[in-house]
């Protein structure tokens, strides 16, 4: 599993409301990712981290923002939860072998937002 | 653009070779990878091929790669109730600011039957 947890690992929230999930690794990698997955949509990119303080929009950004402290933490922070924020939201990794690069994700974070 | 599909249920019978496939836009990727998700679970790492191969085999599978075609398949031989999951394609394709950016198909759900 590449040393990733993610917590909550369950939320129910209510429309309006912040939240805050936290993914954690613990083999130093330098480059970190958060995924929302629904039904038809297979996994898209909301936002990632190369580094300490350096992240970036991925496709899926809007109502998100993310923040990285320290390298074992990727924080991912919905500013005023929305319905169509409830998701399955997944960390992952990237690890470099022989040049090639791979992603490993955690176990995951249903979000359910009424 | 960048596009990934795979078709959404496959039913197979136990002991029966399932075959996933997968098409994918991006002529630029790098590796395409087979991901394996059990009910609740993260995504599993199942097996990657670089895009300059045509084939690679891990034990009961078997991953084709037709480029000319940008069509990508995983055939599990001998499939058993324990492969019953969801299976997502993805193809990696290196981002400006020097990351490589995993776009997912929508996954295919097999189903193992006796």
């Amino acid at each position: 599993d590449a040393g990733i947890t993610q917590s909550p690992r369950h939320k129910v929230t209510e429309t309006g409301t912040p939240v805050t999930l936290r993914c954690h690794q613990t083999e130093n990698h330098r480059y970190m990712y958060w995924y929302r997955q629904d039904p038809g949509h297979g996994l898209r990119l909301i936002h990632y981290s190369y580094g300490v303080k350096d992240t970036d929009k991925g496709e899926v950004s809007d109502g998100y923002s993310v923040s990285r402290s320290k390298t074992e933490d990727f924080l991912l922070t919905l500013e005023s939860a929305t319905s169509s924020q409830t998701s399955v939201y997944f960390c992952a990794i990237s690890e470099t072998s022989g040049g090639q690069e791979t992603q490993y994700f955690g176990p995951g974070t249903r979000l359910l937002v009424l | 653009g960048e596009d990934v599909e795979q078709s959404l249920f496959l039913s197979v019978r136990e002991g029966d070779s399932s075959v996933i496939n997968c098409t994918y836009t991006d002529s630029s990727s790098t590796y395409l990878y087979w991901y394996k998700q059990e009910p609740g679970a993260g995504l599993q790492l199942l097996t990657y091929i670089f895009s300059n191969m045509d084939m690679k085999q891990d034990q009961r599978l078997t991953v084709l790669l037709n480029k000319k075609d940008k069509h990508l398949s995983l055939r599990i031989a001998d499939t058993q109730t324990g492969d019953s999951a969801i299976y997502f394609c993805a193809e990696s394709i290196l981002f400006s600011g020097g990351y490589n950016k995993l776009i997912f198909g929508a996954g295919t759900r097999l189903a193992v039957h006796p």
